[in-house]
């Protein structure tokens, strides 16, 4: 049950793309297509952004998209905007329980 | 529209216990899996527990086996979070969830404090 592994910050300037990865095992992110994406704003309760790998729930912008190779999940922030600046988490179904990633910071520069 | 509520957080001495509650409106409670999120003052989001729909099958981490025990009441939309022998590193936001293949909507959280 150890976290995934994401970087610890990513920043781009405006209107630049940035991916975040998420790196696990073949027990968790590369054994299922379960991993979703949050994000969390300073002093709130998480969003989820995406789920299933690489599904956009109803109202998350386009511009966020996911991907899985792999023991490793990505979520590509497209056109970057000074919103996107947020905490960023994701989370592996790992076969009865989930396993969350360490977390990275997006900065917009 | 989907609304969670938790309450019952709170200041506790280690070895106490607390009871979290989670009050859910909004979906047919009954047809997900509910789980509990926690989240260290400025660390990051932990999965603690979750519990089937029905109540006959709970999952938990390590290192609340034993310890925590989730439960709920369908009649009731409610779930609830027993927390028992707690340690200075349970002290965190625990935030009540709805899940589908991981959590999907969330409350607000409540805040548990362990200091003695």
């Amino acid at each position: 049950q150890s976290a995934l592994t994401q970087p610890r910050s990513v920043s781009g300037s405006p209107g630049q793309s940035v991916t975040i990865s998420c790196t696990g095992s073949s027990s968790d992110v590369g054994g299922y297509n379960h991993v979703s994406w949050y994000q969390q704003h300073p002093g709130k309760a998480p969003k989820l952004v995406i789920s299933d790998v690489s599904k956009r729930p109803s109202g998350v912008p386009d511009r966020l998209s996911g991907s899985k190779s792999g023991n490793t999940a990505s979520l590509t922030i497209s056109g970057l905007q000074a919103e996107d600046e947020a905490d960023y988490y994701c989370c592996s179904y790992a076969g009865s329980l989930y396993v969350f990633g360490t977390g990275t910071k997006v900065t917009v520069l | 529209e989907v609304q969670l509520v938790e309450s019952g957080g709170g200041l506790v001495q280690p070895g106490g216990s607390l009871r979290l509650s989670c009050a859910a409106s909004g979906f047919t409670f009954t047809r997900f899996w509910m789980t509990w999120v926690r989240q260290a003052p400025g660390k990051g989001l932990e999965w603690v527990a979750n519990i089937k729909e029905d109540g006959s099958d709970q999952n938990y981490v390590d290192s609340v086996k034993g310890r925590f025990t989730i439960s709920r009441d369908n009649a009731k939309n409610s779930v609830f979070l027993q927390m028992d022998s707690l340690r200075v590193e349970d002290a965190a936001v625990y935030y009540c969830t709805r899940e589908i293949w991981g959590p999907e909507y969330w409350g607000q959280g409540t805040l548990v404090s362990v200091s003695s």
